[in-house]
């Protein structure tokens, strides 16, 4: 299958900070690109979908401000977190669809702020 | 709206035992059914899927059906594999709508030795 990498897997920083996660389709193109949050035990909670060269849609009670997505180009999405909090803490997940309509994933980034 | 229903977990089964987990779901259309499992620490991968009615995808020893009579999806396996102890998600998919993935919550299943 096809394969989606996020890097870092793992990061700490400080309340008050930003962080950047990003998200790799390797060997497809992913015109759309999706981000997910993930409490512990619990499913996937959609956080926007990423259009290739266009603007993000959120999700109804995500704050765009907050969760910055750039898809600047078919294999490359970015999250940020802008000045994180603690809350913000999670596992945070990205997934790619190819043109028959599948989504693949990433391995995920934990994010804790400290 | 389109939705999917999982039984509750945990599951903890014995090795070799025999594994079902049950997936329904409510959708506009005809929709795509995939089951997905995480292990821990990791994001998702896909498992299997199937596209239409009657169609049974598999997969390292899983399948599922696609049963339409009864809008359901569930996961089988006939003897598991303490390696095979991680999270499972049905999840649905229909083209033309929102074109998002629908997950159900998400069933832990423990394989014990």
């Amino acid at each position: 299958g096809a394969v989606v990498s996020q890097h870092p897997s793992w990061v700490i920083c400080k309340s008050g900070t930003s962080v950047k996660i990003e998200c790799r389709s390797l060997d497809f193109q992913a015109t759309t690109m999706f981000w997910y949050r993930q409490f512990p035990k619990q499913s996937l909670m959609l956080m926007a979908t990423s259009n290739e060269g266009s603007k993000a849609t959120y999700e109804q009670g995500v704050e765009k401000d907050k969760f910055l997505i750039n898809h600047a180009s078919l294999t490359l999405s970015t999250l940020t977190v802008t000045s994180a909090h603690p809350e913000d803490s999670s596992f945070y997940i990205c997934s790619g669809k190819t043109s028959s309509y599948e989504q693949y994933f990433g391995p995920g980034t934990r994010l804790t702020v400290t | 709206g389109n939705s999917v229903t999982q039984m509750e977990g945990p599951v903890t089964l014995s090795e070799e035992a025999f594994l079902t987990i049950n997936c329904t779901y409510t959708a506009t259309g005809y929709p795509s059914l995939f089951w997905y499992v995480q292990y821990p620490g990791e994001g998702l991968q896909l498992l299997l899927k199937a596209t239409k009615a009657d169609d049974k995808g598999s997969n390292k020893g899983f399948e599922a059906t696609y049963r339409k009579e009864t809008t359901s999806f569930h996961l089988e396996k006939g003897s598991v594999q303490v390696s095979d102890s991680a999270v499972y998600f049905c999840a649905l998919f229909t083209q033309g709508g929102s074109e998002k993935l629908v997950f159900g919550k998400g069933t832990k299943l423990t394989v014990n030795p």
